[in-house]
């Protein structure tokens, strides 16, 4: 079992660029999350899926930000245009049902320049 | 609506000693999850507690939920510097799973 997959590792950007990230959930893993990590506002979730299906996204900090996931073993997050407030670090988790705990990954340090 | 504290902040130890981080919420829990994150990794998952009083053990990490399911605590006995991270409750609000602010653990050997 390789966990969650996440990529790339470190991503450092220039303002307004287009930034790309990915996420290979556990194989049998029905949900998938993504989360940014801050020092001032912690661990926050942007949006998770059930299914392939987006549920909720109310944490998606505005239009910048968008996610898809459009098959069971792939889930990208994408931010256009960057800013340097982005920068964090970026994690992607699966569980396999609701009453599991999550599986993260290793992360996405984005740091917009 | 439902306000959900986790203390302390920071907590600094000598090894051997002993340590406690607690989530408090204002309202009923369903359930608490823990986790833990190194310096620099990612959080991983210790436990779930979900029963009205329910206390787990994992050697020495000793998990409680309160009799309320209000409050719940994680406790480490005789501490190690393997124990440094910051530990996590995650607990559900209205649908949406929430971290705790997280309790940074250092221990000085």
């Amino acid at each position: 079992d390789a966990g969650v997959i996440q990529s790339p590792r470190h991503e450092v950007t220039e303002m307004g660029q287009e930034v790309t990230l990915r996420c290979k959930p556990i194989s049998g893993h029905n949900s998938l999350f993504w989360y940014r990590q801050t020092m001032m506002r912690g661990l926050e979730l942007l949006i998770y899926f059930n299914n392939n299906v987006p549920i909720d996204d109310s944490g998606m900090p505005e239009d910048r930000f968008s996610a898809k996931m459009p098959n069971a073993s792939f889930s990208t997050l994408k931010i256009q245009p960057s800013e340097p407030r982005d920068s964090a670090v970026y994690f992607c988790a699966s569980r396999p049902q609701e009453s599991d705990g999550y599986t993260f990954g290793s992360g996405t340090r984005l740091t917009v320049v | 609506g439902q306000q959900v504290m986790q203390i302390p902040q920071y907590q600094h130890v000598q090894e051997g000693e002993d340590f406690t981080t607690y989530c408090n919420s204002s309202t009923t829990l369903s359930n608490i999850q823990w986790y833990k994150q190194r310096p620099g990794g990612h959080p991983v998952f210790l436990i779930q507690l979900v029963k009205s009083g329910e206390v787990k053990k994992q050697k020495r990490l000793t998990f409680q939920f309160g009799e309320a399911k209000k409050n719940s605590s994680l406790h480490i006995t005789a501490t190690q510097t393997t124990d440094v991270g910051t530990y996590f409750c995650l607990y559900n609000q209205g649908g949406k799973l929430i971290f705790g602010q997280g309790t940074e653990l250092s221990v000085k050997p």
